[in-house]
Order: structure tokens, then C-alpha cells, then sequence
């Protein structure tokens, strides 16, 4: 079964300042990586995905990841971070589901919540 | 109505009571799920549908029961629940289940299992 890791559990940025936030998968076959941002009171939203291609992956509000086999990493970045870039951020990856059907699943890392101060 | 909607947004029940979570998607798509959000914990499937039919079941007990009368509306039925249950659960849909489809989430509903 696949795995994420999401190391930082918190991550305090000043506003206008770069950030990283990290992602480590456990994978022995080819996936599929995601990132989804959820801002208080609301549900998951997609910031960008790996599907396949260019490793450097550019999403919405200014961030990119870039995803690295060989480490297994898929690190989330943003040269300039806002206050309202505030929020909590889930990397996942795709999984077979267990019904045979083809179903792919998502699994998700424990988050980084992301607090930008000005 | 746009997106997925959740209802009610906040939810406290006891141990005793019987309660229903309800989402609706007004995006066309073919194929919804409900998640478990706990502090702490990564998100956790617990239902897939698609065209109305289950397709998985991750081991979720029977104190939750999903019914997903069409393709829009999904419901969540809780009896007897536990306060271990307290969590944040998501409702999601996706144009269809294979391969990958991107999934959009609603804003949940927050319970509490007193």
C-alpha cells in the first residue's frame, strides 16, 4: 500500500517570503501525485497534479511542485507567499482501490497547516 | 446551488441518536465519496459511488450506512455512533472513477458524538 509522509506539521512564513512545504510517497510503481490546499471552514481543492511529462508542475495562486522519482518527493513551492495563502495543505497519491475494478484511490499525507504572519 | 453542497454544516448528536449527513453535486459528474477528516489523521476513504452503485467499502463498520438514491445525492446515515466518530466528514464527486478523475470536495459537515 502506498504511503505520504508530510514531515512538518506546521509551517510559519513571513508574508512575501518563499516556501517549501515537503512530501515524501512510498511507491514501487508509476503514480500519479497531488496537492489540494483547504482553507478554514471548507472542503479540499486542487492546487496541482503529476500525472506524467514535466517534472516541474505549476499550479494555481503561484505555487509549483516539482516531482523527483528518485527521491520520491513531490515538495510544494511558492517564491512569495500572502496572508491569505493561509491554510492547510494535503499532498496525496493515487492507489489501486481493493475492488479490482480499476478504481484509483486517493491517499493522503497528514498535512501542513501554513501560517503566513505579515 | 453551484459545486458540492453539505448539510448541516454542524451536526452534534449522542450515542443514541439517529442522524443522516446529506451532499448534493450540481457538477454533472457520475461518481461521489464520502471521507473521515480526524485531527491529526490523514483522510480517510470510507465510501465510493459510481452510477449509484458501491464499488468500495474500506472496511468502514456498520454504524455508518451510505445510500446514494441517483447520482447527485449522497447520504451518510450514523446510529449508535461513538465519540471516537467526532470528525469532520467530506463528500466529494469526480466525473467518473477510472483512472483518475479530480475530485471535487464539499465543504463538510463537522460532528460532534457526544
Amino acid at each position: 500500500a502506498q504511503s505520504v509522509t508530510q514531515l512538518d506539521s506546521q509551517v510559519p512564513v513571513f508574508e512575501e517570503a518563499p516556501v517549501e512545504l515537503r512530501c515524501n510517497y512510498s511507491s514501487s510503481v508509476s503514480v500519479y501525485l497531488f496537492w489540494y490546499v483547504q482553507y478554514p471552514n471548507q472542503g479540499l481543492q486542487l492546487l496541482l497534479k503529476y500525472l506524467s511529462g514535466s517534472t516541474l508542475v505549476k499550479g494555481i495562486n503561484g505555487f509549483e511542485a516539482e516531482f523527483n522519482k528518485s527521491q520520491t518527493s513531490f515538495h510544494l513551492r511558492k517564491p512569495s507567499v500572502h496572508i491569505s495563502d493561509t491554510a492547510e495543505y494535503f499532498c496525496a497519491v493515487s492507489e489501486e482501490g481493493t475492488s479490482n475494478t480499476g478504481f484509483q484511490k486517493l491517499v493522503f499525507g497528514t498535512g501542513t497547516r501554513l501560517l503566513v504572519s505579515p | 446551488e453551484t459545486g458540492v453542497t453539505q448539510t448541516p454544516r454542524h451536526l452534534v448528536m449522542g450515542m443514541t441518536n439517529k442522524k443522516s449527513l446529506k451532499c448534493e453535486q450540481h457538477l454533472g459528474h457520475n461518481a461521489m465519496y464520502w471521507y473521515k477528516q480526524s485531527a491529526k489523521k490523514p483522510l480517510e476513504l470510507m465510501f465510493v459511488y459510481n452510477f449509484k452503485e458501491q464499488t468500495e467499502n474500506n472496511s468502514v463498520p456498520s454504524r455508518f450506512s451510505p445510500e446514494c438514491p441517483n447520482s447527485s445525492h449522497l447520504f451518510l446515515h450514523l446510529h449508535t455512533l461513538q465519540p471516537e466518530d467526532s470528525a469532520l466528514y467530506l463528500c466529494a464527486s469526480s466525473q467518473d472513477w477510472g483512472d483518475y478523475n479530480e475530485q471535487f470536495f464539499g465543504p463538510g459537515t463537522r460532528l460532534t458524538v457526544l
